[in-house]
């Protein structure tokens, strides 16, 4: 069964730092996706960034990689130059690809304050 | 180009009643997936609703049920609510076939009292 496991519950980092953001995946299909979402207090989730199971190359989308590290089952999220407006709640989800599977799981997620 | 829409953004229910929530997909998607999310936690999934038929369900119980319209838009039905069902509740559409893409709405929150 899909697992998505998020160790920090919140972080801190100040204005115009990097903050990596773990998270670590547990799955037996050989065919996955991996997501990162963000979540301000309004509620909508809104996608970031993506990793399929067989890309190469980390993705990258702006100021956000993913740093996916295959045989360690991690896929954490890199926010280079923070800003004030990156706080919010992070989710790692994933998606596995055999069978008739559709659904997106979730990690319990990361809080992240942007400290001026 | 709009986003998923869905409404209302707020609800409060009284214990064993029922609630229809509602969601319209990005223009251009056709499958649309619910979600519950308690505070503090993840998103959990629900269901997911492609031609009109539920395609894959969660670990919900019955009380839980949706629909699709030929438009592609979707409803999320709860019935004989409890406390535990207090939750922001999140739709997400996609294409079919596309390996990623979910757009999420903003969401419904639901309180039951």
């Amino acid at each position: 069964a899909q697992k998505i496991t998020q160790t920090q519950p919140g972080m801190f980092v100040q204005e115009k730092e990097a903050v990596t953001l773990d998270c670590t995946y547990d799955t037996s299909d050989q065919s996955y996706g991996l997501f990162w979402y963000k979540q301000p207090s309004s509620g909508e989730m809104i996608f970031l960034i993506y990793q399929g199971s067989y890309d190469e190359q980390n993705a990258t989308e702006g100021r956000y990689s993913l740093n996916f590290q295959k045989a360690r089952k991690s896929a954490n999220l890199v926010i280079s130059a923070s800003q004030l407006g990156d706080s919010a709640m992070y989710f790692c989800a994933m998606r596995e690809y055999g069978g008739s599977n559709y659904k997106l799981t979730f990690g319990k997620g990361t809080l992240l304050t942007v400290n001026p | 180009d709009a986003g998923v829409t869905q409404s209302p953004t707020h609800l409060i229910k009284t214990r064993g009643q029922q609630v229809t929530l509602r969601c319209s997909p990005k223009s251009g998607h056709d499958t649309v997936s619910w979600y519950q999310q308690a505070l503090g936690q993840g998103p959990q999934f629900i269901f997911q609703y492609y031609e009109e038929e539920e395609r894959q369900r969660g670990n919900f119980p019955d009380r839980f049920s949706g629909h699709q319209f030929p438009n592609y838009s979707s409803e999320l039905n709860v019935n004989a609510l409890l406390l535990g069902d207090s939750a922001l509740y999140l739709c997400a559409s996609s294409l079919v076939g596309a390996p990623y893409g979910y757009t999420f709405g903003s969401g419904t929150r639901l309180t039951v009292v």
